[in-house]
């Protein structure tokens, strides 16, 4: 079955780090770009980053550069989005998304994950 | 770039015809993709490239527009298209979401 799958969401402190996981099945994961985006509670969607198929180029939207750093495994089929100095606006459902045709850039998100819940606050 | 949505929520009825507007801030070609998302569920690819039917997306949903203004239809309104619907632009980096239009059924 083609999905995607998050984990590593839950409830941080401010100023603190979490580490979310996309763990991809179904289709040649090497070949897709990728790409996280955020919902905010009752709020729109906001791309966050993306990388290309093979790990060689990133890029991070202004709300998060310098604090969040998207990566990834081909080996274990895998998508990572270290998130550092954590405020309470980072508080969403954090989704993992992959590109419908390219694997150098993020245009078309035509796969989803369920969607992982970040709760920053003390 | 900055994109806009209109109306923010409407409701209509089963059988009805349903638009949504989107518009770019710049000219974007045709670098539009349209999303649904259901309560509680992930976005969904409805229509990309501003106006090509994603693969098993029924036929009642349509795009059009290329430029700044883009255009989403419903030819009848179902059920189950209760939802919020996102235009996105991919003409340039940081991709970009409309606020979203949220459709009720009367």
């Amino acid at each position: 079955e083609v999905q995607l799958l998050e984990s590593g969401g839950g409830l941080v402190q401010p100023g603190g780090s979490l580490r979310l996981s996309c763990a991809a099945s179904g289709f040649t994961f090497s070949n897709s770009a990728m790409s996280w985006v955020r919902q905010a509670p009752a709020k729109g969607l906001e791309w966050l980053s993306g990388i290309t198929g093979r790990g060689d180029s990133t890029y991070h939207a202004d709300s998060v550069k310098g604090r969040f750093t998207i990566s990834r495994d081909n080996s274990k089929n895998t998508l990572f989005l270290q998130m550092n100095s954590l405020t309470v606006e980072d508080t969403a459902i954090y989704f993992c998304a992959k590109d419908r045709r390219w694997s150098t850039s993020w245009d078309t998100f035509d796969l989803w994950g369920q969607g992982t819940l970040v709760t920053v606050s003390s | 770039v900055q994109m806009t949505q209109s109306p923010a929520s409407l409701s209509a009825s089963v059988g009805d015809r349903v638009t949504i507007t989107c518009q770019a801030s710049q000219d974007i070609s045709d670098y539009l993709n349209w999303y649904q998302q259901k309560p509680g569920k992930a976005p969904k690819l409805l229509i990309y490239d501003a106006s090509n039917l994603e693969t098993g997306v029924p036929s009642r949903f349509s795009g059009s527009g290329s430029g700044t203004d883009f255009t989403f239809t419903i030819s009848s309104l179902q059920p189950e298209d209760l939802a919020t619907y996102y235009c996105q632009q991919y003409d340039d980096l940081p991709r970009s979401f409309g606020p979203g239009t949220k459709v009720d059924i009367k």
